[in-house]
């Protein structure tokens, strides 16, 4: 079974740009999910998604991040413009069920100076 | 409250040891309970999940689950220097199912 995709895995910004990224998840994986990880820190919850609806985005900054899911597959989050503080992993995960946990990607790290 | 906390540590065993790890939780309603291991500049993995109270064994690890206590740990037998990483205590949301992390307990595991 393929796992969670991601892309870029690394990418350096200038604060106030714009930056986005990809993420496919595992076929058949209804939920996806956007975790931030500030280094040192626990991953928190931006997004979650069930197919193409949105499930919790409690904790997505709205003034400056927005994400999307298309079609229930692949999805994209944005981050518009950065901050310094936007520095961090950002881990896509999905899962057929989350009673029994799900499977992260890879990351994309992002730099903002 | 935090919603899951967990001692950052460094938490520092020699080789062969038991290493416990604990979380404490802030969900009465959760009924999922995870660990997830995490190596430096890698994303995390999962390694155990636990629903019901008691233990719950697999190779070396072991999770255990007390819901009145709130508390869940994890203990690593014969422990190797490849276990040295971060591990990462979530539950399930009894609201949404999405998983709350606490912020990771580091382990080093000394030759």
């Amino acid at each position: 079974e393929a796992g969670v995709a991601q892309s870029p895995r690394y990418k350096i910004i200038e604060k106030r740009q714009s930056v986005a990224f990809w993420c496919n998840p595992i076929s058949g994986h209804a939920t996806l999910y956007w975790y931030q990880q500030i280094l040192g820190q626990g991953p928190k919850l931006l997004i979650q998604f069930q197919n193409n609806g949105v499930v919790d985005d409690s904790q997505l900054p709205k003034d400056r991040f927005s994400a999307e899911r298309l079609k229930g597959v692949d999805s994209t989050l944005k981050i518009q413009p950065a901050k310094l503080e936007d520095s961090a992993v950002y881990l896509c995960a999905s899962s057929a069920d989350p009673y029994y946990g799900y499977t992260f990607g890879s990351g994309t790290r992002l730099t903002v100076v | 409250q935090k919603e899951v906390e967990q001692n950052s540590g460094p938490l520092s065993v020699p080789e062969g040891a038991i290493a416990s790890l604990n979380c404490t939780y802030s969900d009465r309603g959760s009924q999922s309970f995870f660990w997830y291991r995490q190596y430096s500049g890698k994303s995390p993995e999962l390694i155990m999940f636990i629903y019901s109270n008691g233990d719950k064994e697999d190779g070396r690890f072991t999770a255990q689950l007390n819901k009145a206590s709130q508390y869940v740990s994890l203990l690593i037998r014969d422990s190797q220097p490849s276990d040295s990483a971060t591990y990462l205590c979530a539950f399930g949301s009894s609201n949404t199912g999405k998983l709350i992390f606490g912020q990771g307990t580091t382990l080093q595991v000394k030759p």
